[in-house]
């Protein structure tokens, strides 16, 4: 099964905000609410930022945010901050093999 | 709180086997299902398997099904990933990761090396 489909890069302003997306099908994001978000900096291990779709784990910034439409989740970043410069990924609870998928990630930028 | 600790990463020969660790402290280990995820070097994360807290529900990327296994050992609060028949498409930093239970993982070890060498 295909990974999920992010944008590769997107960029912002400090104090922007950005949102990115990640596109599945009825199989993984259509069918389930199991949608999670991960930052990754540069040499480091990825960091949860959403789970659930719209959840937050304790300790995560309220400038996080999570949404789904449909077969599309999307993650909403606000008041962009130069720390936020990373990579990050979706992924989404799958019936199918393999159980879970990862999307191909996305880099923001802050300019 | 919360640590995961992997190690056992080398450079392998192609074809040769490998068994990866990660140790766990800080929380009840038994309670919580466990992941490994991979990521080759420049690239994105690929989610390779998934051990239910009583290893009753184990689960495997189809790039891995048949060679790799997955154990633990909640007496000794450790997760295991043992590799076979390894190529220079396993080559990747390898992961372990805590299940919340929601099929999100919410913590996360640092990584050990997997190298595989043709």
């Amino acid at each position: 099964q295909s990974a999920l489909s992010q944008p590769a890069s997107v960029s912002g302003s400090p104090g922007q905000s950005i949102t990115i997306s990640c596109t599945g099908t009825r199989s993984d994001i259509g069918d389930y609410n199991l949608v999670s978000w991960y930052q990754q900096h540069p040499g480091k291990a990825p960091k949860l930022l959403i789970y659930g779709v719209g959840g937050r784990p304790s300790g995560i910034s309220n400038r996080f945010s999570g949404s789904k439409s449909g077969t599309t989740a999307s993650l909403t970043i606000s008041g962009l901050q130069a720390d936020d410069e990373a990579v990050y990924y979706c992924s989404s609870y799958t019936a199918r093999s393999p159980v879970v998928l990862f999307g191909g990630g996305t880099t923001l930028t802050v300019l | 709180e919360v640590q995961l600790v992997e190690s056992g990463g080398d450079l392998v020969q192609r074809g040769g086997s490998l068994r990866l660790s990660c140790a766990a402290s800080g929380f009840t280990f038994s309670t919580y299902a466990m992941n490994w995820v991979r990521q080759a070097p420049g690239k994105g994360l690929e989610w390779i398997s998934y051990i239910s807290g009583t290893s009753g529900t184990i689960n495997y990327a189809d790039s891995v099904k048949g060679r790799f296994t997955v154990s633990r050992d909640n007496a000794k609060n450790s997760l295991y990933l043992q590799m076979g028949s390894l190529s220079a498409e396993d080559t990747a930093l390898y992961y372990c990761a805590r299940d919340n239970n929601v099929w999100s993982f919410d913590f996360w070890g640092h990584g050990t090396l997997v190298t595989v060498s043709s």
